[in-house]
């Protein structure tokens, strides 16, 4: 167990939708990042925030945003759901951000979009 | 931007015998760390290794340990006395500096452990 929890496990939805990833970073990370697992991508880093802030952004799509809350949680929004979107995603946290720092990953959440 | 490469294939490890899984990178930055992570069926990616690159002796944690070779950009995965569990998906993933902290990927090693 990783200390990172990701809810919810699994989510199906239709296309055209709007859903919520929530992730909370194990006791006392700062930092928060999500990636995105499919077959034909790989893991592709999305988004990085820090202490509240956005710090970076990589292959994150227009129709996704993020934030990270005060009490550290953060939450993934994805809307206007494509097929394409079906994917597994990761929230995963570190104690500051630095190169150095080991990003401890979450279960996941597997989203299945039909 | 930061390149993971692992292109064996699925391998088969008998039981208790050891394993070597290869990772090369490229990247441009002077300080950047190198991870192993483990990716089991059931999804989850577990921390294995990391290895500093000025760091000057290699990487061991328990079972798995890293063979860093910087001139030739290689970071392979040592994994002794195979055991059922290790049954997974293996990646190899880099992280820069300057503010670039997003974790690169490669593609990742199959490992099927067989009795």
């Amino acid at each position: 167990d990783s200390g990172v929890t990701q809810t919810p496990k699994h989510l199906i939805t239709a296309t055209g939708q709007r859903v919520t990833l929530r992730c909370s970073p194990r006791s006392g990370d700062l930092s928060v990042y999500w990636y995105q697992q499919s077959l034909d991508q790989g893991l592709q880093f999305l988004i990085q925030y820090y202490n509240g802030e956005e710090r970076a952004k990589g292959n994150i799509l227009e129709r996704f945003s993020a934030q990270q809350f005060p009490d550290l949680h953060s939450e993934l929004n994805l809307s206007s759901l494509e097929l394409g979107d079906s994917a597994l995603y990761f929230c995963a946290s570190s104690a500051i951000a630095g190169s150095t720092d080991t990003q401890y990953f979450g279960p996941g959440t597997r989203l299945t979009v039909l | 931007a930061q390149k993971i490469t692992q292109t064996q294939p699925g391998m088969f490890v008998q039981e208790k015998e050891a394993v070597t899984l290869d990772c090369t990178y490229d990247t441009s930055d002077q300080s950047y760390g190198l991870f192993w992570y483990k990716q089991p069926s059931s999804g989850e990616m577990i921390f294995l290794i990391y290895q500093g690159s000025y760091d000057e002796q290699n990487a061991t944690e328990g079972r798995y340990s890293l063979n860093f070779q910087k001139a030739r950009k290689s970071a392979n995965l040592v994994i002794s006395a195979s055991q059922l569990g290790d049954s997974a998906m293996y990646f190899c993933a880099m992280r820069g500096t300057y503010g670039n902290n997003r974790l690169a990927f490669g593609k990742g090693n199959q490992v099927v452990v067989i009795p």
